[in-house]
């Protein structure tokens, strides 16, 4: 079967850096999405990966190894309006998405 | 209209009725979405279109049927309701395999 897994909550420190793991098991690959979900609102886009390696977007950077199914995402100088839910969705060879439960990020003072 | 809007923002429902959820988008995608977002779950794909007039099951099309006559517009419907569709379902709308936007949402709860 296909699955997506990611942790179900992480707390982090406002200013701090924090990494948000996500490890996935699909039948083919035809990239990676991360989507930020604040509560109570849309999913909305945050970066793709297909090749291996790391992509940099301001305070956010996601991490890709196709080989280990594994990509990260990477949030520097957290601000309290990070306090949200992030998906990581795979897309696969039929090219739809394959979604993962989300992890709540909960950004202290 | 500037992205996608979905209606109505939230509805009660008693089950066995009929309901349709509205989506429309103008951003001129080819490919439409409709999903399913429970609590603890990763959003489930019940129905897609890749271009108007063609349909697709998703993961969980059981109970809900999609239309897509053209472009812009791809309703959702429950035939008969019953209380395991009550969720929050949102409708995304994509060009070829870039990112999906997604609307603000739907929040069904059946009784």
């Amino acid at each position: 079967g296909q699955n997506i897994d990611q942790p179900t909550e992480m707390t982090a420190t406002e200013g701090a850096i924090v990494q948000i793991n996500c490890t996935y098991q699909t039948s083919g690959f035809n990239g990676l999405f991360w989507y930020q979900q604040h509560a109570g609102e849309a999913p909305t886009f945050l970066s793709y990966n297909v090749l291996d390696g790391l992509e940099e977007k301001g305070r956010f950077s996601s991490f890709l190894s196709r080989s280990k199914g594994y990509s990260y995402l990477l949030l520097k100088e957290l601000q309290m309006k990070d306090s949200a839910s992030y998906l990581c969705a795979v897309m696969d060879s039929n090219y739809q998405l394959i979604w993962g439960a989300g992890t709540k990020l909960i950004i202290k003072p | 209209i500037a992205g996608i809007t979905q209606a109505p923002t939230s509805q009660i429902l008693a089950a066995g009725r009929r309901m349709t959820l509205r989506c429309t988008q103008d951003m001129r995608h080819n490919a439409m979405y409709w999903y399913r977002q429970d609590l603890g779950l990763g959003l489930r794909l019940i129905h897609y279109s890749n271009t108007a007039g063609t349909t697709g099951k998703g993961e969980v099309p059981d109970g809900y049927s999609v239309s897509r006559a053209n472009t812009d517009d791809f309703p959702l419907t429950l035939a008969s309701a019953v209380p395991s569709q009550t969720s929050v379902y949102f409708c995304a709308s994509s060009d070829s395999i870039n990112e999906q936007f997604f609307g603000p949402g739907t929040r069904l709860t059946v009784l």
